[in-house]
């Protein structure tokens, strides 16, 4: 099918890692990416993968792909009350003028 | 460095009524997107362009249109406002093999 599905919600406590899933649709995909909204403001861009690495590691953030089964996950490390957001990620098609596809989301909610 | 603007960022319309949002990006990039944000559903494209004087539909183009005069601008029109256009209205655009970049949105409700 057409949708890239997450699960809608996670709940860390502050310190521990978070981890957000990400079943994407289409093999063909270039680019994964992972874009954080907070209340009230728009996407922004946290890190993205290009489709022939398997993981990808930026200070707290480290992505990894796993291409056979189409599943992508973020994780966070020492996560805190500052990352408590909205997540989404996205695939890079090749058809369609290479669009942009995205998840619903996951919502983050750490406590202290 | 404003990157992407949009404005307004909040609106009230009338149904039936009529407006245009307004994207702008100092970036020199030739991809521009306006998508819509309703819960549960993330982002969906509505229309998009790769270039100055061009426009292509994206999966809900429906009761909308467009317009790119100038490269740094994309314009998203409602000729006639419904409430099932009730609304987060994102804008983003991206240069070439580069990540789209986002506006902070425009709020829209349809009374």
């Amino acid at each position: 099918g057409e949708d890239v599905e997450q699960s809608l919600f996670l709940s860390v406590r502050e310190g521990d890692s978070s981890v957000i899933n990400c079943t994407y649709t289409d093999s063909s995909s270039t680019y994964l990416y992972w874009y954080k909204q907070e209340p009230g403001a728009g996407l922004q861009l946290l890190t993205y993968i290009f489709s022939n690495m398997d993981m990808k590691q930026d200070q707290r953030l480290t992505v990894l792909l796993n291409k056979k089964d189409k599943h992508l996950s973020l994780r966070i490390a020492d996560t805190q009350t500052g990352d408590s957001a909205i997540y989404f990620c996205a695939e890079k098609r090749r058809a369609g003028f290479q669009k942009l596809v995205f998840g619903t989301g996951t919502r983050l909610l750490v406590s202290p | 460095n404003a990157g992407v603007t949009q404005t307004p960022k909040f609106r009230v319309l009338k149904t039936g009524q009529s407006m245009t949002l307004l994207c702008a990006q100092d970036m020199n990039h030739e991809y521009m997107y306006w998508y819509r944000q309703d819960p549960g559903m993330g982002l969906r494209l509505i229309h998009y362009s790769v270039g100055e004087g061009t426009t292509a539909k994206g999966e809900v183009p429906d009761g909308y249109n467009v317009s790119r005069l100038k490269k740094q601008n994309f314009l998203l029109g409602l000729e006639s406002a419904a409430p099932s256009q009730t609304s987060v209205y994102f804008c983003a655009s991206r240069g070439e093999d580069r990540p789209q970049h986002f506006g902070d949105g425009t709020r829209l409700s349809i009374l």
